[in-house]
Order: C-alpha cells, then structure tokens, then sequence
C-alpha cells in the first residue's frame, strides 16, 4: 500500500534547529516535495529532492535516502512565523500523482 | 491578482443537496487536482485531470465527480452532499519540469455540510 509517516507535532524553541522525519512506502518514486501550511491559508511549494543528499534553500534544508525511504525537512534559526504545518509528499511513477503524509504541525516558542 | 482561485470561499449546505466547487488558474498549467483536507489526515486527493480530455479518480473519489470545462478551469461536484464531505477542499495545478512537479494550490473552500 501506499503511505508517508511524519510525526503529527514538533516543539522547538525560537534560534533552534528542528529537523521533521518523512518515510514513504509508495508506488514507484519520483521525488520527494515539502510543503508548508499556515492556519487558514493553502500549502506552499518548499523544496524537492529526487537525489540522495542534502537541498539547502536558506534557513530550510531538505534531506533524501532512496535506499531508506527516507526524508527530512531541517529548519534552521527558528522563527516563531516558521510556525506551521509541514507535508511530505511523493511523486509516484505509478499514475504520476503526489501523495501527500497528514502534515506536521510545528509549534515554535519564545 | 491570484494565479489559482477558488469560488466559493465558504459554503454552509443541507444533506442531499447538490453543490459545485469551482477553481480558475491563470497559470497556463495543463494539470488540476481536487483535494480535501480534514484535521490530522492531511491532503487527500478527490480528482486529478493532466489535460482537458484526461480525468482520473483520486483516493477518495466516492459521492464526486468533476468537469474539467477547459484548460483553465475544474469543476468539483458533489451530487448529493452529505455530513461527513465536511472539510476544507483544496485546487492545485502544476506544470511538470523533467521529474519534479511543484504544486500550486488555491486558497481553499470551506465547506459545512449540515
């Protein structure tokens, strides 16, 4: 079957560093997106790694092992604005659709 | 002004009641998907259509169906509505580049089924 597990909360304080753990099990793999979501507003595109190895995008870093089936999204000098849900999301080679985890929600305090 | 909308924003209805979610991009992308959001589930998809003549059921397909007018517009259905459609429902369009495709959602439309 298909499915992506990321933990459903994480804590950090503000200047921290937090890392959100994705594994997949899914239909073929294409690459591996994050997404993130403020209360009342839509997902937005973060990053995506098709390759092993580390995307670094400023303050966010995206991580992938194919061989694991493994991801992470690193974020780094937490804001409290950083505070949000967060998706992983796999592009299947089977249908070409993304499946998308059920979100951590990151709560950032002062 | 914004790249993908969504009509209505919010919309309080009755069990058994027909209702249509309507999204327009400007984006000129050829793929649209439907998903909906429910607390703890995260985004689940309803419909996806690649080009106007291309419709393929999601996950949760069940008590939907879509229109896909034209290349710019995705209509969702839900024929005969029922309590637990509740939730919040999402348009999204990309443009594949090689193996990567972002997605682009619209703001959402909250839905109340009563």
């Amino acid at each position: 079957g298909q499915s992506l597990e990321q933990p459903s909360e994480v804590t950090a304080v503000e200047g921290a560093i937090v890392q959100i753990n994705c594994t997949y099990q899914t239909s073929g793999f294409y690459g591996l997106s994050w997404y993130q979501q403020h209360d009342g507003g839509a997902p937005t595109f973060l990053s995506y790694n098709a390759l092993d190895g580390l995307e670094e995008t400023g303050r966010f870093s995206s991580f992938l092992s194919r061989s694991d089936s493994y991801g992470y999204l690193l974020l780094q000098e937490l804001q409290m604005k950083d505070s949000a849900s967060y998706f992983c999301a796999v592009r299947e080679t089977g249908g070409f659709k993304t499946i998308f985890g059920a979100g951590t929600r990151l709560f950032v305090k002062a | 002004d914004a790249d993908v909308t969504q009509t209505p924003r919010n919309r309080i209805t009755k069990t058994g009641k027909r209702i249509m979610l309507e999204c327009s991009q400007t984006k000129g992308h050829d793929r649209m998907y439907w998903y909906r959001q429910d607390p703890g589930l995260g985004l689940r998809l309803i419909y996806y259509s690649f080009d106007v003549k291309d419709i393929n059921k999601g996950e949760i397909s069940d008590g939907y169906s879509v229109s896909r007018q034209a290349q710019a517009k995705f209509s969702l259905s839900l024929e005969s509505a029922i309590p637990n459609q509740t939730a919040l429902y999402f348009c999204a369009t990309s443009l594949r580049t090689g193996g990567q495709e972002t997605q682009y959602f619209g703001p959402g439309t909250r839905l109340l089924v009563l």
